[in-house]
């Protein structure tokens, strides 16, 4: 079974700073998708950004980025110039292949901005 | 443009009485379909999935159903809550049966 661990319950950074969020997945798949989410106070879940297993290239969406690392098995988001609308909570998300498979989630990682 | 909507934002009811949480979608025909519940403090957990009308499958055996009556329609409901169903509920679709799955707002579920 795939299982998708965030090993940091909580994390801050001052703002305008970059900071960098963990993942690890497990999975016997070739074919996979990795995604982060944004949990904000609202709740509402909002999708940060995506990366195909299949894809060398980090995926990047603006200040947003990850180092994708396929061998490790390791989904790391590194957020650039902080931002005090970054404050959330954090979800590294795992879906195997293509069609209706459904999202594997982690624990997550509560993101505190300091002004 | 595709949106997803969900109903009631936020929802009090007693043990044992009836749920029914609703989710539409607007700008795509034959989406995926996704119900996941959120418990305090916690990851999202897939309760059903449906990639048609009538076509429901569910993951985690409990005390609530799903149905799809219309293409852009998902319906969460149960017959009798318990005290273990309070949660944050989300719907959310797969617009181009792609890989990726966009959340609604969610429902607040408080059960006493």
């Amino acid at each position: 079974a795939q299982t998708v661990t965030q090993s940091q319950p909580e994390m801050s950074v001052q703002e305008a700073e970059t900071v960098t969020l963990s993942c690890t997945y497990d999975t016997s798949e070739s074919d996979y998708y990795l995604f982060w989410y944004k949990q904000p106070p609202s709740r509402q879940m909002i999708l940060v950004i995506r990366q195909e297993a299949y894809k060398q290239q980090n995926a990047t969406e603006n200040r947003f980025s990850v180092n994708f690392q396929k061998a490790a098995k390791s989904f790391s988001l590194k957020i650039s110039d902080s931002q005090l609308g970054d404050a959330a909570m954090y979800f590294c998300a795992y879906r195997k292949g293509w069609g209706n498979e459904k999202l594997t989630f982690g624990t997550g990682t509560r993101l505190t901005i300091i002004p | 443009s595709q949106t997803i909507h969900q109903w009631p934002a936020t929802l009090v009811q007693p043990v044992g009485s009836p749920l029914s949480l609703e989710c539409t979608v607007e700008g795509t025909s034959n989406p995926n379909l996704y119900w996941y519940r959120q418990a305090a403090g916690r990851g999202l957990q897939l309760l059903f999935y449906s990639v048609g009308i009538g076509q429901i499958s569910s993951e985690v055996p409990q005390n609530l159903s799903a149905s799809r009556p219309q293409d852009r329609q998902f319906i969460l409901s149960s017959k009798k809550l318990l005290l273990s169903d309070s949660g944050f509920y989300l719907c959310a679709w797969d617009p181009d049966r792609g890989n990726t799955q966009y959340f609604g707002p969610g429902t607040r579920l408080t059960v006493l």
